[in-house]
Order: structure tokens, then sequence, then C-alpha cells
């Protein structure tokens, strides 16, 4: 089954290191995000890439950088690492719209839990 | 205003009963509008789509979309305590040509009782 997996699922890392989230997907899809989540806060956007050559910031880029591989693979970076980064963050894919289709609705990774001590 | 709003929660109510949860959104060209259910801890997952005024129903599920008044909603009616869930809505507009931002809410928590 077609699928979004993110790595790792868990982490726990201390204030300043740097480290990386991992996203691939086996939906052929060309779009990529990548939100966290906060209790309270809802789901917000950090980056997103409509294509491999396309990268564009969310609501809360900040402190996070991203990296798209290939179609198939978009990584979140958090350069140095600080408590307020704790949260729970999602990879999700869309496919690309057509002139004139309706929106498509994302489809979501399991999420990695972040602890920034 | 908020781009998207839901009212505040928890939600509680008794099994067997109808769930009602409501979102209003800000801006007028949105055109796609999306209901998902996240269990805690879990990912969030697609229940319902809606692109057109007037209700769209799918099992006990469902959802309702007045553009003119910039609301969609969902209902769920014979709630079951497997329901109990925060539920999320979304809504994309498109920002330039074929691109689009789909925004949440924050989420209702609905609570099932037996």
């Amino acid at each position: 089954d077609a699928d979004v997996t993110q790595t790792p699922r868990n982490r726990i890392t201390k204030t300043g290191k740097r480290i990386m989230l991992e996203c691939s997907q086996t939906k052929g899809h060309d779009r990529m995000y990548w939100y966290r989540q906060d209790p309270g806060l809802g789901l917000r956007l950090i980056y997103y890439s409509f294509d491999v050559k396309d990268i564009n910031k969310g609501e809360i880029s900040d402190g996070y950088s991203v990296s798209r591989q290939a179609q198939a693979k978009f990584s979140l970076s958090l350069e140095s690492a600080i408590p307020n980064q704790t949260a729970l963050y999602f990879c999700a894919t869309s496919p690309s719209l057509k002139q004139g289709s309706r929106d498509s609705p994302l489809h979501f990774g399991n999420g990695t839990r972040l602890t920034v001590t | 205003q908020k781009e998207v709003e839901q009212n505040s929660g928890p939600l509680s109510v008794p099994e067997g009963a109808i769930a009602s949860l409501n979102c209003t959104y800000s801006d007028r060209v949105s055109q796609s509008f999306f209901w998902y259910r996240q269990y805690s801890g879990k990912s969030p997952e697609l229940i319902m789509s809606i692109y057109s005024n007037g209700d769209k129903e799918d099992g006990r599920f469902t959802a309702q979309l007045n553009k003119a008044s910039q609301y969609v909603s969902l209902l769920i009616r014979d709630s079951q305590p497997s329901d109990s869930a925060t539920y999320l809505c979304a809504v994309n507009k498109r920002v330039a040509g074929a691109n689009s931002k789909l925004t949440f809410g924050k989420g209702i928590t609905l609570s099932v009782r037996p």
C-alpha cells in the first residue's frame, strides 16, 4: 500500500544539536509538506515543496531548513535545536493540481515526536 | 480574524446522539474544505471533503458547506465512543495559478460518553 514514512518516530535531543527528520513517500505525489503540532495550536506549516526545484516557507520556518532530495524525499532539519521546538512533526503529501481540477486532501505520515531538552 | 476557526471545545455527547462540529473561515476565495479526524498521538486522517454548497453524506458523517456565510460543519449521527477524537477543519484556497494553501483550524476534541 502506498505510504508516507517518517523517520525517526521518536527523538530526544539536547539544546544546540543539529537533527534531521526524514520523510519518504511511495504515493508518487509531487507536493510535500512539513507541519508541526503543539497542544492548543493545531497544525502549523513549516515548509512546503510543490516539486523538486520548488521550496517555500510556511508560517513558522524560522529555525528550520529543508531539503527535497528527490520527488519521494523531503527532509526537515533543525540547525540548532531549542526546547520550544519540542513538538509532534508531520510530513504530508498531495498530488499536483491540474487547472480546473479540485484540490486533493493531504496524506499524512505517522509523525515524529521530537523532544529537545 | 483567524483564517480558520473552530468552536471551542471540548464537546461531549452521549452515545447515539448527533455531534455537530462547526468551522468558519475568513477568505471568500476558499474553494476546498476538508475534515480530518485525529486520535491522540496519531496522524490526521481524512474523513470528508466538500467543494460545493450544500450537504455531502458518507455513512454516519455529513459535511455541510455554506460559502455565502463562510462556514463548514460536520455532523456525526449515532455517535459512538470510537468517534472520540480531535476533529480538524482544513480550508484550501488557490494562491497563484494552480498553487494552493491549506490552513487548519486548531481542532475540537469530541468525547462520546457510553
